[in-house]
């Protein structure tokens, strides 16, 4: 157990829905990272924040937000929702000072109908 | 801009065999490197990293791996395969300029260990 604790686990919906994925970091961790895995793009950043600020930003679509809240639990806001975006969406988090590893979730599991 | 390659999309070994998973990167400075492993239906666990010192870095269940920064890679090598070590394993790179901490991960070589 890494202590990173994703909600929900699985998530079936329609296009064009919208579904928001909740992660938990490990306690005293500040920073937490989102990740999508999809078959065939191995896994890629979305975005990370550290103590609430957005800190960096990868390859997420502008339907897709996140937000990290002031007791460190963030959200991933996916709207409009398309058949593409069926994937693994991980979070992560790491011990404050980002030089170490990184503890991952188990994952939300997404898929759009 | 910072990037990880595993060019092998799978490696089959038998067990008991030395394995080597592959790895080469790309960033500027220093590089602070990872290894993880995914187990189906699971979250990624952490192996070993590198971040300065010693090339040679010992991590969990027996894995190590090797920074070479000539060549820019940092193989994952296991002496004596198991069957139990058969995952999805993924190298990972972060650069080391303060404020942007982004992790960036290879696209994951498939190890599979015959009995």
């Amino acid at each position: 157990d890494s202590g990173v604790t994703q909600t929900p686990k699985h998530l079936i919906t329609a296009t064009g829905q919208r579904v928001t994925l909740r992660c938990s970091p490990r306690s005293g961790d500040l920073s937490v990272y989102w990740y999508q895995q999809s078959l065939d793009q191995g896994l890629q950043f979305l975005i990370q924040y550290y103590n609430g600020e957005e800190r960096a930003k990868g390859n997420i679509l502008e339907r897709f937000s996140a937000q990290q809240f002031p007791d460190l639990h963030s959200e991933l806001n996916l709207s409009s929702l398309e058949l593409g975006d069926s994937a693994l969406y991980f979070c992560a988090s790491s011990v404050t000072g980002g030089t170490g590893e990184l503890f991952f979730g188990e994952g939300s599991r997404l898929t759009v109908l | 801009a910072q990037s990880v390659a595993q060019p092998e999309d799978q490696v089959n070994v038998a067990e008991g065999n030395p394995l080597t998973v592959k790895c080469t990167y790309s960033v500027s400075g220093n590089p602070y490197l990872f290894w993880y492993v995914q187990y189906p239906n699971r979250g990624l666990q952490f192996l070993l990293k590198y971040i300065t010192g010693d090339n040679l870095v010992k991590g969990s269940y027996g894995f190590e791996a090797e920074f070479n920064k000539s060549q820019t890679s940092f193989h994952l090598k296991k002496p004596s395969a198991l069957v139990s070590d058969s995952a999805l394993y993924f190298c990972a790179v972060r650069g080391p300029t303060s404020g942007t901490y982004k992790y960036i991960f290879g696209t994951g070589t498939r190890l599979k260990v015959l009995a």
